[in-house]
């Protein structure tokens, strides 16, 4: 099946810690993207990559880091130094950045 | 700075009624708007995407509009089911995205 997948679904990180949150496509999209979801608020824009090896820095980029080695995967890291990491994060993919977006089902984040 | 509104933030309706969702953004320059209905906890899955060079998009039960020059789309929903109920988002295609509406259909 094609898609987009986002390991894990929960996960919980002490204060002080890096933790990398996995996104994977085989929907040979060239296009990928990162989002953080607030209770109660839209989506926004943490990182975006239009191609391998090349990313741009969304809104909210602070305290996040991205890579772009392969097509078909885009982790990302929180950092200890991003203040309010507890949200819902979601990934996404389009065929070039105006086509349509396709989601993963997202990892929620819980700093302990 | 693109901003994207969604007005109401929630909305009830009984079952079998037709319905609006509004969405409002203020930079008309876009290329293309996009319509996502997102169930409580899961990702967002796309409903239609209307282009800039559209008025209209048709999926089903689910007709969108957009109109540029009043920097305005809305998403009707024929005949609303249970089902239907959902939180419903828009985004433009510069990745801005509405807080979306709730929506609960009543049997």
């Amino acid at each position: 099946d094609g898609g987009i997948t986002q390991s894990p679904k929960y996960l919980f990180r002490k204060e002080g810690q890096n933790v990398t949150l996995s996104c994977e496509q085989n929907l040979n999209h060239d296009a990928m993207y990162w989002y953080r979801q607030d209770p109660g608020q839209g989506l926004r824009l943490i990182y975006y990559s239009q191609i391998v090896n090349d990313f741009q820095k969304g809104d909210i980029a602070e305290g996040y880091s991205v890579s772009r080695e392969k097509k078909e995967s885009f982790p990302l890291t929180v950092t200890s130094a991003q203040k309010n990491p507890t949200a819902f994060y979601l990934c996404a993919s389009s065929t070039g950045l105006t086509d349509t977006q396709y989601f993963g089902p997202g990892t929620r984040l819980t700093v302990l | 700075k693109q901003e994207v509104t969604q007005i109401p933030a929630a909305l009830s309706v009984p079952e079998g009624e037709n319905l609006v969702l509004n969405c409002s953004f203020t930079d008309s320059a876009i290329y293309n708007l996009q319509w996502f209905r997102q169930d409580p906890g899961k990702g967002l899955t796309s409903l239609l995407l209307i282009q800039s060079s559209q008025r209209e998009q048709t999926s089903g039960r689910l007709n969108a509009s957009l109109d540029k020059s009043s920097g305005r789309s809305t998403l009707y929903i024929a005949a609303s089911q249970p089902g239907d109920s959902a939180t419903y988002l828009c985004a433009t295609n510069d990745m801005r995205f509405g807080a979306g509406t709730r929506l609960t259909v009543k049997p």
